[in-house]
């Protein structure tokens, strides 16, 4: 079946530094899509990537999806405190089903 | 309604209990999805609903679990002879379409078997 991981599992940086979690999927994927859940909260949609080698932007977030549509990353500028929470990536592969599949998450902590 | 809705917000059962949760997509969400998420863990795959046909059920643990849809509007989890090992949050998510969009997720079930 198909299996999406994530690395880091967890990641500690200080405030003002950059981060970056990575998405690798098993399979080659239709989309990506990115998600964000609080502690304590549900997760949040942020972004979806459809095309080979896109790069989307949100503010200091910044999103990518690899030549091959294997993999993916999220890179956060100058981290804040607001930032804190897990970040998952969810898969799509036509050739297994219709839903998205989700990877491992990384759990971000920003120390101020 | 404006978001999904779920219920109830907790839920705190006896081990061999059966117990029903209940899910309340976005209205026109043709596409329904079950998650268990487990304390620190990631989102483990259910169940998928296009309209009240669920074409994927392979995330179910076991056939304690079992998941309806009534057309495109609610759709109840039930989870029979409760385990501890059922213990987690159950979370539902809804979207336009199966590929449309990105997931809205409903704040989720905490179940507590004890």
């Amino acid at each position: 079946g198909q299996q999406v991981m994530q690395i880091p599992q967890y990641q500690h940086v200080q405030e003002g530094e950059d981060f970056t979690t990575y998405c690798n999927s098993s399979t080659t994927l239709s989309n990506i899509q990115w998600y964000k859940q609080r502690p304590g909260g549900h997760p949040v949609f942020l972004i979806q990537l459809v095309k080979s080698g896109e790069v989307k932007k949100q503010k200091r977030l910044t999103f990518q999806f690899g030549e091959a549509k294997k993999n993916s990353s999220l890179h956060i500028t100058a981290t804040q405190t607001t930032d804190v929470g897990t970040y998952f990536c969810a898969g799509l592969d036509l050739n297994t089903g219709n839903q998205f599949y989700f990877g491992t998450g990384t759990s971000l902590t920003v120390i101020p | 309604g404006a978001g999904v809705s779920q219920s109830p917000s907790n839920k705190v059962t006896e081990k061999g209990k059966d117990v029903e949760l209940r899910c309340d997509p976005i209205s026109g969400h043709t596409a329904l999805y079950w998650y268990r998420q487990r304390l620190g863990q990631g989102l483990e795959f259910l169940i998928y609903f296009q309209g009240n046909s669920a074409p994927d059920k392979s995330g179910l643990p076991s056939d304690r679990f079992s998941a309806e849809r009534t057309g495109e509007s609610v759709s109840t989890l039930t989870i029979q002879r409760t385990q501890q090992e059922d213990s987690a949050v159950y979370l539902c998510a809804s979207s336009p379409g199966p590929q449309q969009g990105g997931y809205t997720f409903g704040s989720g079930t905490r179940l507590t078997v004890v």
